[in-house]
């Protein structure tokens, strides 16, 4: 029984594709995240919902897109994927203010 | 913008020695800090936290933290590592404003049989 689930774990693709990364929490939480972690481990938040709402975005390219359908889920699509996005992905969910990380998607882009 | 920084990017023990691992933040007002690791190729877990209260704080595996709130500091302890505390140790302080969580860039702890 996954806390925080993703899926795919891995994804290669090439330059100008479009592609998704699912994420799924079963904790019942109410806010959710995207963190990137890039080649130097470094890890920076990219977006958080809460119940659906968009509510935190950073500076990322608008080539990338969440999308919340319930509070569950948090989707995040990728438009027209560079080089420069190749990285792990990590969904996380949070309650009282404690973050809990899912498994990551690492994502390169040839 | 609040920072976090981590002063040890890459720390080398021996198994039973003891560790310590440094962690700033420059925010001066409240805040929920924690420390996360991540072994190799797996994701984060939380190893502990501190929100209020004793300033020091015992995780997971054996791992404590203490708050020095004048210092603007929580640092990472283990008396004794083993091998399989390899891993990275990640540095996080909640943004209280918006929620945010940010990193440390965290450090490298590889420990040697």
């Amino acid at each position: 029984d996954t806390a925080v689930s993703q899926t795919p774990k891995y994804l290669v693709t090439q330059m100008g594709n479009d592609k998704s990364i699912k994420c799924e929490q079963n904790l019942g939480h109410d806010t959710m995240y995207w963190y990137k972690q890039d080649s130097k481990k470094f890890l920076k938040i990219m977006f958080s919902y809460n119940n659906k709402e968009l509510i935190i975005n950073e500076t990322v390219p608008n080539r990338f897109s969440p999308k919340s359908p319930d509070k569950a889920h948090l989707n995040l699509h990728i438009n027209s994927l560079e080089l420069g996005d190749s990285a792990v992905y990590f969904c996380a969910s949070s309650h009282l203010d404690t973050q809990y990380f899912g498994p990551g998607t690492r994502l390169t882009v040839l | 913008a609040q920072s976090v920084s981590q002063h040890n990017h890459h720390v080398i023990l021996s198994e039973a020695a003891s560790l310590e691992l440094g962690c700033n933040y420059s925010y001066g007002g409240t805040v929920n800090l924690f420390w996360y690791v991540q072994y190799p190729g797996q994701h984060l877990q939380l190893l502990l936290k501190y929100f209020s209260g004793d300033p020091l704080v015992k995780g997971i595996k054996g791992f404590e933290a203490e708050f020095i709130k004048s210092k603007f500091s929580f640092n990472l302890r283990k008396p004794s590592v083993q091998w399989s505390d390899t891993a990275e140790y990640f540095c996080a302080v909640n943004e209280p404003s918006t929620g945010k969580l940010i990193f440390g860039q965290g450090t490298t702890l590889q420990v040697k049989p």
